[in-house]
């Protein structure tokens, strides 16, 4: 298997841009999870998934934030519009069941000018 | 609200050393601990995850231990190698599904 993928891998974008990220969990896989790392507040979950379904947002920082998962093989983290706080690494993670092990991705590097 | 502290946040030694990377949580009603390994600018993997019933689990050079009622684990690494060097995560998770993060230890290996 090829693990979780995130695409892009880098993302340099002006304030105000709209900011898609993507992410493919392993196959079979049930629960999907974004999370935010920055140096200051270290790794944050922001929202996750279950069966296709949001089951807690409420990580998910403010309006401009939103997420989807369309289909059990792929899920989308938007920003709109983008901000220069929103500089991060986001990682989306997945799990054959929520509560156990996560398998990450490499992760996208934002930097909003 | 669960707060997850490591300690030390930075640590180098000599190759063939073993170390220990303490966790501690605030919040005892744990479901189970994870234990991961970031390297530079990469993703994170997953190393031992311990259930609340479990002390300990062990793989290769890694053993770590839980003490849920003290509200804390370690991780134990035996020979330790450069190659180990990387940031190591602790997190722990409740009946909910999500992963509550320690503030990790950057761990340096030198030859």
């Amino acid at each position: 298997d090829a693990g979780v993928i995130q695409s892009p891998r880098h993302e340099v974008t002006e304030m105000g841009q709209e900011v898609t990220l993507r992410c493919k969990p392993i196959s079979g896989h049930n629960s999907l999870f974004w999370y935010r790392q920055t140096m200051m507040r270290g790794l944050e979950l922001l929202i996750y998934f279950n069966n296709n379904v949001p089951i807690d947002d409420s990580g998910m920082p403010e309006d401009r934030f939103s997420a989807k998962m369309p289909n059990a093989s792929f899920s989308t983290l938007k920003i709109q519009p983008s901000e220069p706080r929103d500089s991060a690494v986001y990682f989306c993670a997945s799990s054959f069941i929520p509560t156990e092990t996560q398998y990450f991705g490499p992760g996208t590097r934002l930097l909003v000018l | 609200k669960q707060e997850v502290t490591q300690i030390p946040a930075a640590l180098s030694v000599p190759e063939g050393e073993n170390l220990v990377l303490n966790c501690s949580f605030t919040d005892s009603a744990i479901y189970n601990l994870q234990w991961f390994r970031q390297d530079p600018g990469k993703g994170l993997t997953s190393l031992l995850l311990i259930q609340s019933s479990q002390r300990e689990q062990t793989s290769g050079r890694l053993n770590a231990s839980l003490d849920k009622s003290s509200g804390r684990s370690t991780l134990y690494i035996a020979a330790s190698q450069p190659g180990d060097s990387a940031t190591y995560l602790c997190a722990v998770r409740h009946n909910t599904d999500k992963l509550i993060f320690g503030t990790g230890t950057r761990l340096q290996v030198f030859p």
